[in-house]
């Protein structure tokens, strides 16, 4: 099975632009997982998609959204970006997003804000 | 919010030798569960190890053992036999059992491994 992929692999942006990044889970994955990891925050969850529905959502500000599809795929968008969205973001996915699987975390985007 | 502290922001061991990364963690809750990841240069995470709180028996996976101690909000990573391919970034992260799919992460212990 082919694993997680998230794309594009690296971003360059400009203050105040918006930015889409894609993931695409393991096929049969129903729930996906949006993470920020910075090297001062660490890593922090953004949101939880499962069956097209946000279920879960981390602290960060409206300017942080996501959407799945049907297919189980997921875009995550940025708008009016800031310095400090820089940062590698981190899509995992898992059957259903219970707690007895393990999530699969895609090679990330790296997204960089000049 | 839960919290989840790495308190090594660096290890080092030499290839073939024992090594036991930290991870302490913040709760309440008396169900949830416990993880190890690994993230090598590549980037892309690896599950190491998870723990379920019920359990009172320590995870190992291969040269991969916990040592979790739930009282004292412990779950500490061993690796034996040390190799290099273990040298990464190493995060424990947390899970609840009752608010669903989210995972605290800690900020990470960078592991070296000396040939």
């Amino acid at each position: 099975k082919a694993g997680v992929t998230q794309t594009p692999r690296y971003l360059i942006k400009t203050r105040g632009q918006q930015v889409t990044l894609s993931c695409s889970p393991i096929s049969g994955h129903r729930s996906v997982s949006w993470y920020q990891q910075t090297p001062g925050q660490g890593l922090q969850f953004l949101f939880e998609y499962f069956s097209e529905t946000q279920r879960n959502k981390g602290n960060f500000p409206g300017r942080f959204s996501g959407r799945q599809f049907s297919n189980s795929r997921s875009e995550m968008n940025v708008s009016t970006l800031e310095l400090g969205d820089s940062a590698l973001y981190l899509c995992a996915s898992s059957l259903q997003g219970a707690d007895v699987e393990t999530q699969y975390f895609g090679p990330g985007t790296r997204l960089l804000v000049l | 919010a839960q919290t989840v502290t790495q308190s090594q922001p660096e290890m080092s061991v030499q290839e073939a030798e024992t090594v036991t990364l930290s991870c302490t963690y913040d709760t309440s809750e008396s169900d949830y569960y416990l993880f190890w990841y690994k993230q090598p240069p590549s980037r892309q995470m690896i599950l190491v190890i998870r723990q379920e709180a019920y359990k009172q028996q320590n995870a190992t996976e291969n040269r991969f053992s916990v040592n979790f101690q739930k009282a004292a909000k412990s779950f500490s990573l061993k690796i034996s036999d040390s190799q290099l391919g273990d040298a990464a970034m190493y995060f424990c992260a947390y899970r609840s059992a009752y608010t669903g799919n989210q995972f605290y992460f800690g900020t990470g212990t960078s592991l070296t491994v000396i040939p």
